[in-house]
């Protein structure tokens, strides 16, 4: 199975600054099936970005996601306050589809 | 809009049974397209994906977990169910249903709000 590494494991920032999270897979992720998601403390995750690049139904386009075959990135341009959280990337590209183990990004 | 909600117990005894349903509202099962899925939060750690039905019955499992999952749906009822047998401590968690977007594989684009399943004597 893909093993999904995630970078760094906290990521500390303040309000208004940019967010570069990773996501390194153990071998290429084909047709780009990455998907990251956001998870706020007692709720499910949300989806994010799928396709690698595409956002989901309603994501600000404050995100934005790229990369292929082994490197991906999640990045935020401008941190909200209701951005601190934690993010997981997720391969779809070959079974069993499996997450990273994710990226808290906290307020510094 | 889709809404997914589990339901069952939130204890259950080691070497028994967990058993979790999940009802779509919002949208139909049966209209095919999607996948009908389950994934699990260990407390404090990250996401596995447990396994998912489409609404003809086909079922793909997690190969970790594969020998003691069963997924089932009930199309009249807009559910799908979960069945995870001969539970041990580890398997303690959130357990989310959600819906799967794409072809065989998937990323999930709807979520229930998960429940907790403590297995304890």
């Amino acid at each position: 199975e893909i093993v999904l590494t995630q970078s760094p494991g906290t990521l500390s920032l303040s309000p208004g600054e940019r967010a570069t999270l990773s996501c390194r897979a153990s071998q290429s992720v084909s047709s780009s099936y990455l998907a990251w998601y956001q998870q706020k403390p007692g709720q499910a995750p949300r989806l994010l970005i799928y396709g690698a690049s595409s956002r989901a139904t309603g994501i600000p386009d404050r995100f934005s996601g790229s990369g292929s075959g082994t490197d991906f990135t999640l990045t935020i341009s401008r941190l909200e306050p209701e951005d601190f959280a934690v993010y997981y990337c997720q391969q779809y590209g070959s079974s069993p589809v499996t997450f990273g183990q994710g990226t808290k990004l906290e307020i510094k | 809009q889709v809404q997914l909600q589990e339901s069952g117990p939130g204890l259950v005894k080691p070497s028994q049974t967990l058993s979790l349903t999940c009802t779509v509202s919002g949208g139909s099962i049966s209209s095919g397209g999607y996948y009908w899925s389950w994934i699990r939060q260990h407390p404090g750690k990250g996401l596995e994906w447990i396994g998912y039905i489409y609404y003809s019955g086909s079922t793909y499992y997690n190969p970790s977990l594969k020998s003691r999952v069963t997924i089932s749906v009930d199309t009249s009822k807009n559910q799908f169910s979960l069945k995870l047998s001969s539970v041990t401590a580890a398997d303690t968690a959130v357990y989310y249903c959600a819906r799967g977007s794409g072809w065989l594989l998937v990323y999930f684009d709807y979520w229930g709000q998960g429940t907790l399943v403590t297995v304890s004597s």
